[in-house]
C-alpha cells in the first residue's frame, strides 16, 4: 500500500530551527509537495522537490532522497505566525497526490 | 483572481437530506479534485476530473457523486447524508504543467 509518515507534534520555540521530517512508500514518484495549513483554513503550496537535494526558499527549505523514501522541511528564523500544521504529499505514478496526516507546528516565545 | 471558489463555508444537514457543494475556478486549470479531510487525518481524495466530461473515482467516493459539464465548475452532489459525512471538503484545481495544488477555503459539513 502507499503509505506517508510524519510525526503527530512538534513545539519549537521563536527564533529557533525546527525540521519536520516525511517517509513515504508509494506506488513511482512523480514528486514530494509541502504545505502549510492554518488552522481552519484551507492547505497552500510551500515547496516541490523532484531531483535529491536542498531547494531554499527564503526561510523555509524542503529537502528529497529519492533513495531513502525521505523529505525535510527546515524551518529558519521561527516566527508565531509559522504555528500551523505542515502536510507532506508524494505525486504517485498517476500523478495522484497521495497526503500524510500533517505535522502540527507549536511555536512557543 | 478568484482562484478556487466554493460554497457554503458552512452547513448542517439531517441524515437522509441532500446538497451540493459548488466549486468554481477561474484559472482555466483542467485538473480539479475533491477532498475529505477528517481530524487528525490527511486529506483523502473523493472524486477528481481531468477535463471537461470526465471525472473519476477516488480512495473514499462511496456516497457521493459528481460532474464536470464546464472546465470552470466541479459541484459535489451528496444524495443520502449520513453522520460519517461530516467533515471539511476543500476543492483543488491544478495545471499539469506546475503540478502545484490551489485549494478552496473549504466547507465544514456536519451531519446530524
Amino acid at each position: 500500500g502507499q503509505n506517508i509518515d510524519q510525526p503527530t507534534e512538534m513545539t519549537a520555540t521563536e527564533g529557533a530551527i525546527v525540521q519536520i521530517n516525511c517517509t513515504y512508500q508509494t506506488s513511482g514518484f512523480n514528486g514530494l509537495f509541502w504545505y502549510q495549513q492554518h488552522a481552519g483554513e484551507a492547505p497552500t503550496f510551500l515547496s516541490y522537490n523532484v531531483l535529491d537535494g536542498l531547494e531554499e526558499k527564503g526561510r523555509f527549505s524542503s529537502f528529497l532522497s529519492r533513495s531513502k523514501g525521505y523529505s525535510y522541511l527546515l524551518l529558519k528564523e521561527l516566527q508565531m505566525k509559522d504555528s500551523a500544521s505542515y502536510l507532506c504529499a508524494v505525486m504517485d505514478s498517476n500523478y495522484q497526490l497521495i497526503w500524510g496526516a500533517g505535522t502540527k507546528l507549536i511555536i512557543k516565545p | 483572481n478568484a482562484g478556487v471558489t466554493q460554497t457554503p463555508k458552512f452547513r448542517i444537514l439531517k441524515i437522509g437530506q441532500s446538497m451540493t457543494l459548488q466549486c468554481a475556478q477561474d484559472m482555466n486549470h483542467n485538473y480539479m479534485y475533491w477532498y475529505r479531510q477528517d481530524p487528525g487525518m490527511g486529506l483523502k481524495l473523493i472524486y477528481y476530473s481531468v477535463g471537461a466530461g470526465i471525472t473519476d473515482k477516488g480512495e473514499v467516493p462511496n456516497g457521493y457523486n459528481v460532474s464536470r459539464s464546464t472546465t470552470e465548475d466541479f459541484p459535489l452532489r451528496l444524495e443520502l447524508a449520513a453522520p460519517s459525512q461530516t467533515s471539511v471538503y476543500f476543492c483543488a484545481s491544478s495545471d499539469r504543467d506546475n503540478y502545484g495544488y490551489t485549494f478552496g477555503s473549504g466547507t465544514r459539513l456536519t451531519v446530524v
